[in-house]
Formats: C-alpha cells, sequence, structure tokens
C-alpha cells in the first residue's frame, strides 16, 4: 500500500492566517491526490481533487498543489469556519489510501 | 447534492456479522462506484472497498476475507457486511461516492457509529 505522510499533524492558528498542510506519498502517485475537511462529528467534506482541483462550492482561499509525491494544501486566509481536521487520499493505486490528519485549531 | 444515508445496528456483539446498508436518494446508483469508509474513534480514515452496482466489488486486502459490498439497483441500496468483528471493528462507518475508479469520493453519507461490545 501507499503510505500517505501529513505535517504537520496538528497546528495552531488565528483569523487571516496563511496555512500550509504537506502531504508526502511513499512512492509516485503523478497528481491523483485528494483534500478532504472533517469537522467533529461530521464527515468529510471534498474540498480539492487531482491536486489542484477545486470542488465546486469550496470557497476560493483554499488551494493545492504537487506532483509525484509531494502535495501541499493552503489556507490563504484562515476563517472561524475553517478550524477543522484535513486529509489527504491518494487515488492512484489500489487500495486508496489516506494520510493520518491534520487538526487545524485556535492558537 | 447527492443524499446518502447509512442505517444499521449501532451495538454488535464480538463475533457476530455487522451490516449496514447505505440508501442513495436523488439519483440511481448505477453509472457511479460506492464505497464504505470507516473511522475508528479519535483516529484516521481507512477505505474497505467499493463496489460498481453492474460489476463486481473489490476490497481492502486487510478485511478482505470479513467483507461482502453489495448493491441492490432496485432500491437504490448499497450493503456492507463485515464479518466475525471485534472491537476493532468499532468505528464510524461511512458510505461515499466515487464518480469512477481512481476518482475522489465526492459526495458521504453522515455515517453510522457501530460499536462491537458484548
Amino acid at each position: 500500500d501507499i503510505q500517505m505522510t501529513q505535517s504537520p499533524s496538528s497546528l495552531s492558528a488565528s483569523v487571516g492566517d496563511r496555512v500550509t498542510i504537506t502531504c508526502r506519498a511513499s512512492q509516485y502517485i503523478s497528481t491523483y491526490l485528494n483534500w478532504y475537511q472533517q469537522k467533529p462529528g461530521k464527515a468529510p467534506k471534498l474540498l480539492i481533487f487531482a491536486a489542484s482541483n477545486l470542488q465546486v462550492g469550496v470557497p476560493s482561499w483554499f488551494s493545492g498543489s504537487g506532483s509525484g509525491t509531494e502535495f501541499t494544501l493552503t489556507i490563504s486566509s484562515l476563517q472561524p469556519e475553517d478550524f477543522a481536521t484535513y486529509y489527504c487520499q491518494q487515488s492512484y493505486t489500489f487500495p486508496p489510501t489516506f494520510g493520518g490528519g491534520t487538526k487545524v485549531d485556535f492558537k | 447534492q447527492v443524499p446518502l444515508q447509512e442505517s444499521g445496528p449501532g451495538l454488535v456483539k464480538p463475533s457476530e456479522t455487522l451490516s449496514l446498508i447505505c440508501t442513495v436518494s436523488g439519483g440511481s446508483i448505477n453509472n457511479f462506484y460506492w464505497s464504505w469508509i470507516r473511522q475508528p474513534p479519535g483516529k484516521g480514515l481507512q477505505w474497505i472497498g467499493y463496489i460498481y452496482p453492474t460489476g463486481s466489488a473489490l476490497y481492502t486486502p486487510s478485511l478482505k476475507s470479513r467483507v461482502t459490498i453489495s448493491a441492490d439497483t432496485s432500491k437504490n441500496q448499497v450493503s456492507l457486511k463485515l464479518s466475525s468483528v471485534t472491537a476493532a471493528d468499532t468505528a464510524v462507518y461511512y458510505c461515499a461516492r466515487l464518480p469512477y475508479v481512481s476518482a475522489y469520493f465526492d459526495f458521504w453519507g453522515q455515517g453510522s457509529l457501530v460499536t462491537v461490545s458484548s
């Protein structure tokens, strides 16, 4: 299985901060990388697919980049509703695998 | 939006079979892949398997011997059965849609907590 490693595992930030989360794959996955946001007690929500494509309805302050084995999720200006846990997921090979998550909380 | 609703017992005894149903509203389950994903309390996400309603199912190797995913197109439902459960199978179980294989999970159910305990 391809291992997905996210860093950091948690971070503290303030409203308006620029936040960057990194996801590394244990082997090449092209741009088959997706990002999800999960709030407590809720299902994950798709934010970005194929590394850099914003899902319909997702605010434009979210962006994704990267290819190969290293990927980044950026929140350009953190909003109150963005405090959540973020997961990356590779869909390059079977079985699909998720990163361990990055929890973004209030500083 | 594609509403998905998981349903089933919230408590299962060890060694028994966990059974969940995902009912899809607002469109046919045909032409999409349907997946089950679980999340143990306080932990990350684990993909269990998926099915294409007019094709076969595919499962993660670590659970393959215990999992069955099936689809009932007449009821627009996808089901999950996990046999010989232990406490390690306690988790929130989600159904989710993939627009095609090797894709992303674009719609998710709200999740169903299943606790394995005697």
